[in-house]
């Protein structure tokens, strides 16, 4: 069964840093751009980062830019939110998501993982 | 930097239909044209329901349509059922290898 499965979120206090996983099934991420949305409690959805399906394109929305880096295992098939520098702004639940084809939209979405983050 | 600017609330009776609206900035869809809608009830994750403005993912039932005028796209969804009852967002990419999100409209069936 296609599907994504996040985990990694947790309560953490604020300027430290936490990594998020995805893990992916049944398709390989070589073959997707693979995103990462995420939901602050009773807001709405906010786009935050791409990596490419070639694993070397990627882009991080501005209001996370210098904090936030994705990566990919392709051994794992895997791929990483590395979050830094951590603010009480950045609690949300962490969804990522699979690219549909380049540039569309999102066809396959996690459960996804909250990130609290609280003194 | 793009928007996209939905209205808060939406509603109609079971039968009816309805539509979304999804306005953008800076010719998002027109230079693009790959616009997005996502159903969300509450607790669950988002689910495609329209992609590349009009294109419905297998599944998805054909009372749900999207298209495209200028610089907004609409999602109608016809013969409304209580299971609609859910919030909706587009989505649009905007350029420079980012994407964006509306700020989610609520439907209620009444």
């Amino acid at each position: 069964q296609v599907q994504v499965v996040e985990s990694g979120g947790g309560v953490v206090q604020p300027g430290t840093s936490l990594r998020l996983s995805c893990v992916a099934s049944a398709f390989p991420l070589r073959t997707s751009g693979m995103h990462w949305v995420r939901q602050a409690p009773g807001k709405g959805l906010e786009w935050l980062s791409v990596l490419g399906a070639d694993g070397v394109q990627n882009e991080c929305a501005d209001s996370v830019k210098g904090r936030f880096t994705v990566s990919r295992d392709n051994s794992k098939n895997t791929v990483y939110l590395e979050m830094n520098s951590l603010r009480v702004e950045d609690t949300a639940i962490y969804y990522c998501a699979r690219e549909i084809s380049a540039f569309n939209g999102f066809d396959i979405w996690g459960q996804g993982t909250m990130v609290t983050v609280s003194s | 930097q793009s928007v996209l600017t939905q209205p808060p609330s939406a509603s109609g009776s079971p039968g009816q239909s309805v539509t979304i609206s999804c306005s953008g900035t800076n010719g998002d869809f027109a230079d693009y044209k790959y616009v997005s809608w996502y159903q969300q009830h509450p607790g669950k994750a988002p689910k495609v329901m329209i992609y590349e403005v009009s294109e419905r993912p297998s599944g998805v039932p054909d009372r749900f349509s999207g298209s495209l005028s200028g610089n907004t796209a609409s999602l109608t969804v016809s013969g409304l059922q209580a299971e609609d009852e859910a919030e909706y967002y587009c989505s649009s990419y905007a350029g420079g290898n980012k994407w964006v999100f509306g700020g989610g409209t609520k439907l209620t069936v009444l």
